[in-house]
């Protein structure tokens, strides 16, 4: 079983809103990433998780909260967010058995701000 | 600057078409290297990864990639596409040492396959 899961699969938000994308694995993973996706680019690092603690922040602005609550969730924060922000949001996970490395994405969040 | 390039942007095939697709890159030492397709509107599925041994990799759905260190590519290869390939094909490298697990993707190759 290699799935990530991710909800909601869309978000509508304003600019005034607080949201919240949630990320979840079973793979006992313990690795976890988000990334952002814009049309037609390749994902775009924003967070590594790695055994719960933040090890990887890409200079990403504050609006974007990221927290793991334990090993098998992820979620991320949104609050007063920009049009600009509207991307596809995509969840992975990594470090399975002896294979760290390679990451397994989720089916992605696709956010529009308003 | 250290980067993965895809040079083609955009490929458009006849189906049963042979398809070769470029990554190079240019990080020195050991480079782990993956390929992943985005089918329009699904996620990145993993197609094939190399690490170490035969630089020769057979991955899922037909396709394999070749690692020629000397040129510093990781080129994706298919003999006979199919309509259903359609999709956006990304390569990426965890370049050596980086002490993460961090992907530097390349830009895609949208592929399009004509039935």
């Amino acid at each position: 079983d290699t799935e990530v899961t991710q909800t909601p699969k869309h978000l509508v938000m304003g600019m005034t809103n607080k949201k919240s994308l949630k990320c979840e694995q079973h793979m006992g993973h313990r690795a976890m990433y988000w990334y952002k996706q814009k049309a037609k680019k390749p994902p775009e690092l924003m967070f590594v998780y790695s055994y719960e603690k933040l090890s990887i922040n890409e200079s990403v602005p504050s609006r974007f909260s990221p927290e793991c609550p334990n090993s098998s969730l992820l979620n991320l924060h949104l609050h007063a967010l920009q049009p600009e922000d509207s991307a596809l949001y995509l969840c992975a996970s990594s470090g399975q058995d002896r294979d760290l490395e390679t990451q397994y994405f989720g089916p992605g969040t696709r956010l529009l701000v308003l | 600057a250290q980067s993965v390039s895809q040079h083609n942007h955009h490929v458009i095939l006849s189906e049963a078409a042979s398809l070769e697709l470029g990554c190079n890159y240019s990080y020195g030492g050991t480079v782990n290297l993956f390929w992943y397709v985005q089918y329009p509107g699904q996620h990145l599925q993993l197609l094939l990864k190399y690490f170490s041994g035969d630089p020769l990799v057979k991955g899922i759905k037909g396709f394999e990639a070749e690692f020629i260190k000397s040129k510093f590519s990781f080129n994706l290869r298919k003999p006979s596409v199919q309509w259903s390939d359609t999709a956006e094909y990304f390569c990426a490298v965890i370049p050596p040492l980086s002490g993460t697990y961090k992907y530097i993707f390349g830009t895609g190759t949208r592929l399009k396959v004509l039935a």
